[in-house]
Formats: C-alpha cells, structure tokens, sequence
C-alpha cells in the first residue's frame, strides 16, 4: 500500500505561486493521485486528479513524472483564501484485496500572508 | 454545500456509551466513505460501502461498524467509547466505487467529544 509523505507547513504570500510535493514512493500501477483541501472545520474538498504527466484545471496543475514516486500540486498566484489544510490520496481504480486503505497523507498547511 | 449531510453535527457523550452517527450522501451516488479526523493522527479512513455492500475496510476499530442502507444512507456505530475516540467523523459520497478516480464529496462532519 502507498504511504505518502507531504511537508507538514508551508508559507507564503498572495500572488505567488506555491508548489506543494507529495512524496509516494511504493505507488501501485494501477493508483491515482488525488489532492484535497480543507478548511479548519469543514470536510476536505477535490482539487485535482491525476494519474501521470501534467493536468491542468481552472484551480490548480498537478504534475506528476515518469516514476510517479511523487506528484506536485501548484497553486498560482494564491490568496488569503488559499490558507488551508492539503492533502494527497493516492488509491487504486481497482478492486481487489490491495484496495484495503485508502492513504491519505498527513497533510500540508499552507498559510499565505499578506 | 457538498450536498452531503451527517447528523447530528455535535455529540457529546460518556466513555462506555454507544453512539449511531448518519450520513446521507449526494442524490445518484452510490458510494459511502467513513473517515476519522483527530488532531494527532490525521484523515484516517475506516471503511467504505457501495450499494449497500461492504467495498474496503480501513483501521476502523471492531467497536465500530457500519451499514449502507436500501436507500443508501449511511450510519456509523460506535460503542464501549473511549476519551481517544473524540474526534471529527466525516463521511464522504462518490458515484462509482473506485476512489482511485471517483471525486469524494464530504459531508460537514459530526464532532464526538467522549468525556
């Protein structure tokens, strides 16, 4: 089963972009990566998904490389309003017995100041 | 609003006591998520059921159970508590059953404080 790594905090101020990496060294074939973002009392919310490459949405890119061993969520030019909690999932699109846990991971607090 | 909803939104109750929390997820989805939130062990995932069959179990703890129910509502059962079950209890939907690449919608939570 994946076990992923993510910075426990990070800083940084409104405009720029931010870059958040999730390390996933034992990613399984056949795991996607999603991230996640949630605010101090609310239930996480979809940011992006991916399986390899880049993919881009109207909030967010996730690049992920050829050894898919780690996936970088980058937030452009980010708000006050960004300041929250990320996370990334990695889980199979598969059943099976390897489908035990879904592996969140720790999470990354991102804080943006003025 | 996710449009998933978990009630009630609070419990506060004492260690031994059994307690049912309920979800019910968005209107067409037909997967149900449980997940532990406390402050030192982070998102934990419990368990997990599509159309009312059990699809993959977690770290959830044989104090707890769970059931999907014919019109897919959810609940949670907690018994014999303990002061470190306190904790954020959320419940996620999605359509399909393949949290690979099925987007989790989460519902608000209920906040169970043991004492």
């Amino acid at each position: 089963l994946a076990k992923t790594t993510q910075p426990i905090s990070m800083d940084s101020y409104e405009g720029q972009e931010v870059n958040i990496t999730c390390s996933h060294n034992n990613i399984a074939t056949n795991d996607y990566i999603t991230w996640y973002q949630q605010f101090p009392s609310q239930g996480p919310r979809f940011i992006i998904q991916g399986y390899k490459t880049k993919v881009t949405n109207e909030v967010a890119s996730l690049f992920i490389p050829a050894d898919r061993k780690s996936s970088t969520l980058s937030l452009p030019r980010v708000s006050l309003s960004d300041t929250a909690v990320y996370y990334c999932l990695v889980a199979p699109n598969a059943g099976g017995t390897s489908y035990g846990k879904l592996t969140f991971g720790q999470g990354t607090i991102l804080t943006v100041h003025p | 609003d996710s449009g998933v909803t978990q009630t009630p939104k609070h419990l506060i109750t004492a260690t031994g006591q059994r307690v049912t929390l309920r979800c019910s997820p968005r209107s067409g989805d037909l997967s149900v998520y449980w997940y532990q939130q406390s402050l030192d062990q982070g998102l934990q995932f419990l368990i997990q059921y599509y159309n009312g069959e059990e699809r993959a179990k977690g770290n959830i703890l044989e104090r707890f159970s769970a059931q999907q129910f014919p019109d897919l509502h959810s609940e949670l059962n907690l018994s014999s508590l303990e002061l470190g079950d306190s904790a954020l209890y959320f419940c996620a939907s999605s359509v399909g059953g393949l949290a690979g690449t099925d987007t989790q919608y989460f519902g608000p939570g209920t906040r169970l404080t043991v004492l």
